[in-house]
């Protein structure tokens, strides 16, 4: 079943601003994941936060995990053409089975 | 280097046909995994492997089979492909299962017509 909610679905923004997109999931997680999906390639794993951070940053990207109102951030931070792709979060469950269930995906484009 | 690569990148394949997919990764981590991403971009895990033993079965068709010949290598069998299994289909792996981010492979992209 799904567990991640991506919100926006999409959003389009100027080359330069900051792009922030919210996951929100269900059940109680061992860690959050966030991957860039390319148009016609595969996910690329950016960033993951434990269920025991409450942010993490690494170069453009910021990610805050906020486990009681299950939900996270992602920010990306001055923005480039190149950001331009879809993300999605993936939650990995406490206990139960170990598989990462990933959200819908936030179609990001930076306009040059 | 590739670290997960798939083979073939396309597949266009008539309905009833029984077609393979194969995966390896040259990373040296225990675990991999097969995902489908349907026309919506939704990516749903379809099975996972680890040191070779199945681990995750979601609810999948039985025409659906991976086969794991060592842990480097994950395959999957398609028999009697219907329209419905049109999709991309994305191998991974990982470290350890679940605990770590995953590398994708390209994905291979399916077309039953």
């Amino acid at each position: 079943s799904q567990q991640g909610e991506e919100d926006p679905q999409a959003l389009s923004i100027q080359e330069g601003e900051n792009a922030t997109m919210n996951c929100s999931y269900k059940t109680s997680i061992n860690n959050l994941q966030w991957y860039r999906q390319n148009s016609g390639r595969g996910l690329v794993h950016l960033i993951l936060i434990r269920s025991n951070e409450r942010e993490k940053h690494s170069g453009r990207l910021r990610v805050t995990l906020d486990t009681s109102k299950k939900s996270s951030s992602l920010l990306i931070t001055a923005s480039r053409a190149a950001d331009t792709a879809s993300y999605f979060c993936a939650t990995l469950s406490q206990g139960g089975s170990e598989k990462l269930v990933f959200g819908k995906g936030t179609k990001l484009t930076v306009n040059p | 280097d590739t670290a997960v690569s798939q083979t073939p990148k396309y597949l266009v394949t008539q309905m009833g046909n029984d077609k393979s997919i194969k995966c390896e990764q040259n990373l040296g981590h225990d675990t991999m995994y097969w995902y489908k991403q349907d026309s919506k971009k939704f990516l749903k895990i379809m099975f996972s492997y680890n040191n070779k033993e199945l681990i995750i079965n979601e609810t999948v068709p039985n025409r659906f089979s991976p086969k794991s010949p060592d842990k480097a290598h994950l395959n999957l069998h398609i028999n009697s492909l219907e329209l419905g299994d049109s999709a991309v289909y994305f191998c991974a792996s990982s470290k350890r299962t679940g605990g770590d981010g995953y590398t994708f492979g390209s994905g291979t992209r399916l077309t039953v017509v």
